[in-house]
């Protein structure tokens, strides 16, 4: 079964600070991975996602993920956070054993950006 | 585009009492998923539509749950009888590919 492991359920930084918010995977199968972010309030947002091809994904508000098969690992990174970047951030992993793309989530990280 | 619309965003109800939560997914999707979130069990798949018949429901608590999807436009999920245990975020979400989900704000529902 696929499952997903944040490692740290709250980060907190200072503004400008770069941030690594890391996650860990265990699959079987091809792997699909996923960052949603979700700020206060607010449902989840796709922020990236790993399909195939390059290891290094760029997503949006400046955030990317490295795929590490090697350490079943899927890291999501930004060289410079701001305010605005506090949010809840969950990794995903696919699960098609149900035929369909069912999404595991991970426990969440919280991002707390200090000025 | 307006997204994912769901209503109410707040619901409070005592215990014993039905409620009712709505869904308008993004036009022209063909896929609904209904979320729920407590700080417990994070977040938990509870039941997928595609093209409004059910395919996945096993994440249905128990038979308190029902959905429905009986429009491409719209889709309920009720619980009845309601329970303090089933206090949580609602999510309702919608997609056109299989490799993206767009979320609706959510439903806060508290059970007294």
């Amino acid at each position: 079964a696929q499952s997903v492991t944040q490692l740290d359920s709250q980060v907190p930084v200072f503004e400008e600070a770069p941030v690594e918010l890391r996650c860990n995977y265990s699959s079987s199968v091809s792997v699909y991975l996923f960052w949603y972010v979700q700020y206060p309030n607010q449902g989840l947002q796709l922020l990236l996602k790993y399909l195939s091809g390059s290891t290094l994904v760029k997503g949006i508000n400046g955030f990317e993920a490295e795929f590490n098969k090697s350490q079943t690992s899927f890291h999501l990174r930004k060289p410079s956070v701001h305010i605005s970047d506090t949010a809840e951030y969950f990794c995903a992993v696919s699960d098609f054993s149900g035929g369909y793309n069912k999404l595991i989530f991970g426990a969440g990280t919280r991002l707390a950006v200090h000025p | 585009d307006a997204g994912v619309i769901q209503s109410p965003r707040h619901e409070v109800t005592e215990m014993g009492q039905e409620v009712t939560l709505r869904c308008k997914p993004i036009s022209g999707h063909n896929s609904l998923f209904w979320y729920r979130q407590t700080m417990m069990r994070g977040l938990e798949l509870l039941i997928y539509f595609n093209n409004n018949v059910p395919i996945d429901d096993s994440g249905m608590p128990e038979d308190r749950f029902s959905a429905k999807m009986p429009n491409a436009s719209f889709s309920t999920l009720k619980i009845q009888p309601s329970e303090p245990r089933d206090s949580a975020v609602y999510f309702c979400a919608s997609s056109s590919s299989w490799d993206t989900q767009y979320f609706g704000p959510g439903t806060r529902l508290t059970v007294l």
